[in-house]
């Protein structure tokens, strides 16, 4: 079983559509988790932390559930600029990142 | 401020051959951390250096080694290439304490082996 694993996609959502991604893990040692965005062969950046309480950012909110190692972003008003893959990340050990494959989203006109 | 320089950007080796990556981290940044990211992959962990001393290791062969260097830069070395070394391979550094937004990743060289 993977450490991380996520829905591949593609998730394809017209401009204005709200979009949730799920991501459960499989190491309960783990310390902290992340949302990373990653374009078209670039690098992958940091979108967002994930809080137990939830956390929001814009249009963007992200959740953890511990109990269930289950971790969530939802994306509101998508636009044509969040087309990407989204990654989801957990940092454990000596402050490793371990990320799931990434969930690809196409937003559309 | 430069953040994570990765070089070269782009590469292609015969497989058998060898093949050294570079990484100069972030000012501020001493812990360097390499991953390889496979076509249609998340990246995965390779190796986490600080103090010139390979401090953590993923499920790597042998084939892959690392340095630091005194400056905090790093090089990825690979040895007796194998078609499936085929990759984006990213180099991301931090500080030793660190929170995530310590990590910066650099953009990447791409290697390809035919």
């Amino acid at each position: 079983r993977k450490e991380v694993e996520q829905d591949p996609g593609p998730f394809n959502v017209p401009e204005g559509a709200t979009v949730a991604f799920n991501c459960t893990y499989s190491n309960s040692a783990s310390q902290s988790f992340f949302w990373y965005r990653q374009d078209c062969r670039k690098e992958p950046k940091l979108l967002m932390s994930v809080y137990s309480s939830g956390n929001e950012d814009g249009r963007f909110t992200a959740q953890l559930n511990r109990a269930s190692q289950y971790i969530s972003l939802l994306i509101r008003d998508s636009k044509l600029s969040d087309s990407a893959t989204y990654l989801c990340v957990a940092l454990s050990g000596y402050s490793t990142l371990t990320f799931g494959k990434g969930t690809m989203l196409l937003v559309s006109p | 401020d430069a953040g994570v320089t990765q070089s070269p950007t782009h590469l292609i080796k015969t497989r058998g051959q060898q093949v050294t990556l570079r990484c100069s981290p972030k000012s501020g940044h001493d812990t360097v951390s390499w991953y390889q990211q496979a076509l249609g992959q998340g990246p995965q962990f390779i190796f986490q250096y600080y103090e010139e001393e390979e401090r953590q290791r993923g499920n790597f062969p042998d084939r892959f080694s690392g340095h630091q260097f005194p400056n905090y830069s790093s090089e990825l070395n690979v040895n007796a290439l194998l078609l499936g070394d085929s990759a984006l391979y990213l180099c991301a550094s931090s500080p030793l304490s660190v929170t995530n937004y310590g990590y910066t990743f650099g953009s990447g060289t791409r290697l390809t082996v035919v």
